[in-house]
């Protein structure tokens, strides 16, 4: 069975700033892996996804994420964040179309001002 | 991507009762899924429902206890029985449609809270 690890609960980061969130997956073969967003009070909104093809991937809202086979690990990255980045950001991964996904705990981004 | 309607949006139940919550896509779907997030956690996925056949539950949640229902490929029901305060958490109910290569959309949820 598959497996995801966001080793960070929490992230503070300041406006303007770069950032990084980490997520390592634990699969066989090459997983569908996702990033989602969500904020207080509202739903699951999909940033990105990946399957095959180009290992960087772009998203909505300014994010991408790279897939690295070696490491087992799909970061997702922003170069400059804003404070409606703040939110609960899941990392999940599918062994295929047909099956559901396993997420992450997730990680808490803070925004300083 | 797909859209999906999650009814109801929220409720508080007595214990030892059940709510049915239901989840109405506006296309033609082949998987839905149903999960769990408890407060302050992450989700759980709890079944698979699939038209035509029975549901397909992950381990730790058994049918007597999220009965599910899949009477078309646009709709589905997950039912809570016999509730207890442990299971008041936000179930979300979710699609996956190849024809949006394999992009899982989330219903807004239903927060539930048993008292």
């Amino acid at each position: 069975a598959q497996s995801v690890t966001q080793p960070d609960i929490h992230i503070t980061v300041s406006e303007g700033a770069s950032l990084e969130l980490r997520c390592n997956y634990s699969y066989g073969a090459t997983p569908y892996l996702f990033w989602y967003v969500q904020s207080p009070g509202q739903g699951l909104q999909l940033l990105l996804k990946y399957f095959s093809g180009d290992t960087l991937v772009q998203g909505i809202k300014g994010f991408e994420a790279e897939f690295k086979r070696s490491q087992s690990s799909f970061n997702l990255r922003k170069p400059s964040v804003h404070w409606s980045d703040a939110a609960e950001y899941f990392c999940a991964v599918a062994a295929g179309g047909a099956d559901g996904l396993t997420f992450g705990k997730g990680t808490h981004l803070i925004i300083q001002p | 991507s797909a859209v999906i309607s999650q009814k109801p949006s929220r409720d508080i139940c007595q214990r030892g009762t059940s709510l049915t919550i239901q989840c109405q896509v506006d296309s033609q779907v082949t998987m839905m899924f149903w999960y769990r997030q408890q407060p302050g956690q992450s989700l759980t996925l709890i079944a698979t429902a699939n038209q035509g056949s029975e549901a397909t539950y992950e381990s730790g949640f058994v049918i007597d206890k999220f009965p599910i229902s899949r009477p078309n490929l646009t709709f589905s029901t997950l039912t809570v029985s016999n509730m207890s305060p442990e299971d008041s958490s936000i179930y979300l109910c979710s699609v996956e449609a190849s024809t949006y290569n394999y992009g899982y959309t989330f219903g807004s949820g239903t927060r539930l809270t048993v008292v």
